[in-house]
């Protein structure tokens, strides 16, 4: 649907402490999910993905949960650093969607010194 | 690898006027490049689907001509933004795709006066 918010949420964790980002995905039918980072005036970074066939998979210091059951997904990022600061979306895509992503609404996490 | 370019990276232009928005996929080929427009503090939202060789799929709302968009070759996808208003102000971002991965260009902000 059409994104109406005009504050994202916002997430703010003490710098090596670890931070949870969660999302709740609309389309049951989606089978591919992807977490980005987006810094001010920059693009989207792609962090880590995971598909419906799995329900954890883990990187460098993040971790993606998938619950497909209460459509919901979350980013745990370990030991946060200051570069850590950003956007961070999720977003969602399922075959024979032609490919295309529907992003959440994002959720800013600042790291605290 | 996998690097996609955009520009100009900003853009002043007066109303009335048209922009060319440029994006590249520097060291792949893509036939899908997508086209997003984020507006403060929002979401990415998806505008157009371009495939090499074809006309562009817009999502509903999104007013083709508009915003034109060209795929002329696998490298290479243009938006012009014609006749643009102040309210055409944003941030836009396009994706090229390989498969279900799609990897985004650093973005290019459109100030209309």
């Amino acid at each position: 649907g059409e994104s109406v918010g005009l504050h994202l949420p916002t997430l703010s964790v003490q710098e090596g402490d670890n931070s949870i980002i969660n999302c709740a995905y609309s389309n049951s039918a989606s089978d591919y999910f992807i977490w980005y980072k987006q810094e001010s005036g920059k693009g989207p970074q792609f962090i880590i993905d995971i598909r419906s066939n799995m329900d954890k998979r883990q990187g460098q210091r993040v971790t993606v949960l998938l619950n497909k059951t209460v459509k919901h997904l979350s980013l745990q990022i370990a030991a946060t650093q200051p570069g850590d600061s950003a956007v961070y979306f999720c977003a969602e895509t399922f075959e024979g969607g032609a490919q295309k992503l529907v992003f959440g609404q994002g959720t800013r996490l600042t790291i605290n010194p | 690898g996998a690097v996609v370019s955009q520009h100009p990276s900003w853009v002043i232009c007066k109303s009335g006027t048209s922009v060319k928005i440029e994006c590249r996929s520097l060291d792949f080929q893509a036939t899908t490049m997508f086209w997003y427009r984020q507006f403060p503090k929002q979401s990415l939202m998806l505008m157009a689907t371009s495939n090499e060789g074809s006309k562009a799929t817009y999502e509903q709302g999104v007013e083709k001509d508009k915003f034109l968009i060209n795929h002329a070759s696998l490298t290479l996808s243009t938006l012009t933004v014609t006749s643009a208003h102040p309210e055409d102000s944003s941030f836009y971002i396009c994706s090229a795709a390989t498969g279900y991965e799609q990897y985004f260009g650093p973005g290019t902000r459109l100030t209309v006066t």
